[in-house]
């Protein structure tokens, strides 16, 4: 069975960073191309972060709203990814899907609240 | 980026009613390979985001096949025949031809 896990969500001050943890268990991480996608209060869905397998050179994309700022990253031999997010503004307030192969599989979600 | 639209915003069935969603997206969403990565997501109150469609018309594994999707270039279609209790959630587009990989805002089903 597919699982995603995501981890390290929480209340943080703009300005601030966060990093995101998602273990996933299930299928082969190490072939798979993993994404972020955020959920906002007002229930939009936006897709923020890809990365690549090895054969592609673990490439990553970003949305233009957070290049820069987040950083996408995976540890093939733990079988997971992470979202590192700095500089923090109000607008990322948002629940954070990890996702296998942009929308094939959810995980459940965590919630990151920016706000003084 | 492209822009994915879906009507209605909302939508009341009765329990055994079909429905229908329309997404458009605002250019051809038909990838240089030849395939077109239009997919359809579907969110139950309080649930993480789970795809039932992808690439248009394939039915992911175990989605029952009331469900079904149609379209091509710009514009597609879910439907639901004989819509049933569990169905009732938020249903979003959602495109992967191009990148940043865009959403419709959401059509939420609901019980009339």
């Amino acid at each position: 069975e597919v699982q995603l896990v995501e981890t390290g969500g929480g209340l943080v001050q703009p300005g601030k960073s966060l990093k995101l943890t998602c273990a996933t268990s299930g299928f082969t991480f190490s072939t798979a191309w993993m994404h972020w996608v955020r959920q906002s209060p007002d229930k939009r869905l936006e897709w923020i972060a890809r990365i690549k397998d090895k054969s592609n050179n673990y490439a990553t994309d970003y949305v233009e709203s957070v290049k820069g700022r987040f950083t996408i990253s995976r540890d093939d031999s733990k079988s997971s990814v992470y979202l590192q997010m700095n500089s923090l503004k109000e607008e990322d307030t948002a629940t954070y899907y990890c996702t296998r192969g942009y929308t094939d599989y959810w995980g459940q979600g965590v919630m990151v609240t920016v706000s003084s | 980026d492209i822009v994915m639209t879906q009507t209605p915003l909302s939508l009341s069935v009765a329990i055994g009613q079909s429905a229908s969603i329309s997404c458009k997206s605002s250019q051809s969403l038909k990838y240089s390979d030849g395939k077109t990565y239009l997919n359809w997501v579907f969110q139950s109150p309080g649930q993480s985001p789970k795809r039932l469609i992808y690439q248009v018309s394939k039915l992911d594994s175990g989605v029952p096949d009331r469900f079904s999707g149609t379209g091509s270039e710009t514009d597609f279609t879910l439907k639901i025949s004989r819509v049933e209790a569990e169905d009732l959630g938020v249903y979003y587009c959602c495109q992967g031809s191009y990148s940043p990989g865009t959403f419709g805002g959401g059509t939420k089903l609901e019980l009339k």
